[in-house]
Order: structure tokens, then C-alpha cells, then sequence
């Protein structure tokens, strides 16, 4: 299957400062990219979909300047959480669906856990 | 919107037998019905997928099956195994527009 890849696997800051999370789609184009978060023993919960040459579409709840998307290339979109606090520990994951594809298989990443002290 | 719901929330099955997961969703519209397998602080692993227009599919211990008319689909798994321990995922999604996601299920084999 297709191979979406997620960096930093895990990443420890302090309240305050910014953190960005890159999701790449290593063998296709994706127009779109979604990110999720999800607490301990949750589900994956939508916080924005990220699009290609244009801006993102967040979710109901979900600030849009405290979760800052890029979507610069059909290979690369990026995650910033800005000024983070504790609450903002998460874990989060990006997912990407094949451009053009017939079919509608979404592709996850690996995960990036944030801890914020 | 979409809602699904899933159950059981946890679910232990001795090696070798089988385990069925149940989820119902709310969109009579949504048209496509993935199921996830998540395993600790890893991302979610795409196993087994369904279309509205197929009332079942298999791939080799997995199968789905699909009730458009009563809006809910099953996973089952047979002959389980210790490395089928994780947490499950159904989700439903509506013409591309984006997938809903069931609350999960637990899945232990015990050996």
C-alpha cells in the first residue's frame, strides 16, 4: 500500500513554544491531507484538512491559529502547534489519499506523540 | 453528519477462535466502510475496506460484511492470533468527504 510518512515520531517541549509535525506521502501526490488528534484510549478525532495551494478547512472547535497548516507541495503538508500548553499533549496523525485514486483508501501516518512540560 | 457507533469497547478471545466487531452509522449516503488496526502509539493500519455496492469481502482471516439496509457492517476475524491483539477501527465516510471513526474496540488474544 502507500506510504505515508510522519516526523518527528515524538517530541518533549516547553509550554510556550512552537512544534511542527511534517506528513509525507513517500510514493503518490495528495492533493488533500487530513490531521487528527487523538487522547489516550480515544478515538481519532478531525481537527483540519489540509489542501494543496490553498487553505485549510478546520473542524468545528479547532482553532485555526493555534493549529497552523501548510500544504506547500502534492508531497508535504506540516502541522504547527503554536505557543503550546499542556492541554496540547497529544498524539497526532496526518493521512493522505492518493490523487486521481478510484477508490478511497486513506493512508496514515506513523503518529507523532507530543508532550508538552 | 455521519455518526458511528461501535461495540463491543473490548473484546478477548482465546487463540484460535474468532472475533466479530459491530458498528452502525447514521448516513444512509455514506458509501465506504474501512476498518483500521491500531497498535499502541503507532498510526492506524488500513486492513480491509468496503464499498456500499458489496455485501461482503474477504481477505484471507478477514472478512467484512455489509447491511446497507439496517446501515451496519461487521469485522470478523477467524483463527486469532497473539498479533491480532490491538484496537480496531470502523469508520464510514460519504463521497470523499472525510472519515468518521468509531470509538474503537480492543481486541486481546489470549494464548
Amino acid at each position: 500500500g502507500a506510504v505515508v510518512s510522519q516526523h518527528p515520531s515524538r517530541v518533549i517541549c516547553k509550554s510556550g513554544t512552537s512544534v511542527k509535525i511534517e506528513c509525507r506521502s513517500l510514493d503518490f501526490q495528495a492533493t488533500t491531507m487530513f490531521w487528527y488528534r487523538q487522547f489516550p484510549k480515544q478515538s481519532l478525532m478531525l481537527m483540519a484538512t489540509s489542501n494543496e495551494g490553498s487553505k485549510a478547512t478546520y473542524e468545528q472547535g479547532v482553532e485555526k491559529d493555534k493549529f497552523l497548516i501548510n500544504h506547500a507541495s502534492l508531497t508535504l503538508s506540516t502541522l504547527t502547534v503554536t505557543s503550546a500548553h499542556p492541554e496540547d499533549s497529544s498524539f497526532y496523525i496526518c493521512s493522505a489519499r492518493p490523487q486521481g485514486a478510484t477508490n478511497e483508501k486513506l493512508f496514515f501516518g506513523s503518529g507523532t506523540q507530543l508532550s508538552v512540560l | 453528519g455521519e455518526n458511528v457507533e461501535q461495540h463491543p469497547s473490548t473484546l478477548s478471545v482465546q487463540e484460535g477462535d474468532s472475533a466479530v466487531i459491530k458498528c452502525t452509522y447514521s448516513d444512509s449516503a455514506s458509501n465506504y466502510f474501512p476498518w483500521y488496526k491500531q497498535e499502541l502509539g503507532k498510526g492506524p493500519q488500513l486492513i480491509i475496506d468496503i464499498r456500499s455496492n458489496v455485501g461482503e469481502k474477504k481477505d484471507q482471516r478477514i472478512a467484512v460484511t455489509l447491511n446497507k439496509t439496517a446501515k451496519h457492517f461487521s469485522l470478523h476475524i477467524t483463527e486469532t492470533q497473539p498479533e491480532d491483539s490491538a484496537v480496531y477501527f470502523c469508520a464510514a465516510e460519504r463521497l470523499k468527504n472525510k472519515l468518521v471513526f468509531g470509538a474503537g474496540t480492543i481486541l486481546r488474544v489470549k494464548s
